[in-house]
């Protein structure tokens, strides 16, 4: 089994950009999630899904949308990227409210 | 009330000693406490859960304390090795969906 994919690993957009950061998981995890890691502020939730077709807001959701398809993908977009947005993003997946899977992660820059 | 406080912002050791983090909580709704380690440029790792029904919980050299009156929870590694020099996160959440993080410990044991 992959776990949780990520990808890209690392990206650098310009301003008012858009773009989609992928995540995938084999394992028929119901709850997905996305988070932003800043220096000194740990995980804040963006946006999380309980399952196809049900998407909810986290902490910090202005600026990116989500949708859910299917179990397995839950990609996360940029609408119109901004410097605030530089920040490394990971993708989790759990069972049973365990939340203990998390992706490589995506570096993203915003110039 | 959403917010978890996390102490020290970082915290060096000599190899062989215990290491304590500690996490403070306000919302009382919050059912399930995991604790997560996370290396450079790697994704966070689930390391030990606790719920607030027990007040104690050992894995190996991984010990949670729990003090639900006090909402207080901490995180001891005893017998610290110079692999265990990670970022180490205390989180909470209510029926596993929410996961709420403290901002972070660096642990740096030395040799």
């Amino acid at each position: 089994n992959a776990g949780v994919t990520q990808t890209p690993k690392f990206q650098v957009l310009k301003t008012g950009q858009s773009m989609t950061l992928q995540c995938a998981q084999d394992m028929n995890h119901e709850y997905m999630s996305w988070y932003r890691q800043d220096p000194g502020m740990g995980l804040r939730l963006i946006h999380y899904s309980v399952g196809a077709g049900i998407t909810d807001q986290g902490e910090v959701p202005n600026g990116y949308n989500v949708s859910r398809s299917t179990t397995e993908d839950f990609p996360l977009r940029l609408l119109s990227a901004a410097p605030s947005q530089t920040s490394v993003y990971f993708c989790a997946s759990s069972y049973s409210g365990l939340l203990a899977f998390f992706g490589q992660g995506t570096r993203l820059t915003v110039v | 009330q959403q917010q978890v406080k996390q102490s020290p912002q970082s915290l060096i050791v000599q190899k062989g000693g215990i290491s304590i983090i500690n996490c403070a909580y306000e919302n009382t709704a919050f059912d399930y406490f995991p604790w997560y380690q996370q290396f450079p440029g790697k994704g966070p790792a689930l390391l030990i859960a606790i719920r607030p029904d027990v007040s104690e919980k050992k894995e190996g050299r991984f010990t949670i304390s729990f003090n639900k009156s006090a909402k207080q929870f901490s995180l001891h590694i005893m017998d610290s090795q110079p692999g265990d020099s990670a970022t180490y996160f205390c989180a909470a959440t209510v029926y596993g969906q929410n996961f709420v993080f403290g901002p972070g410990t660096r642990l740096s044991v030395l040799p």
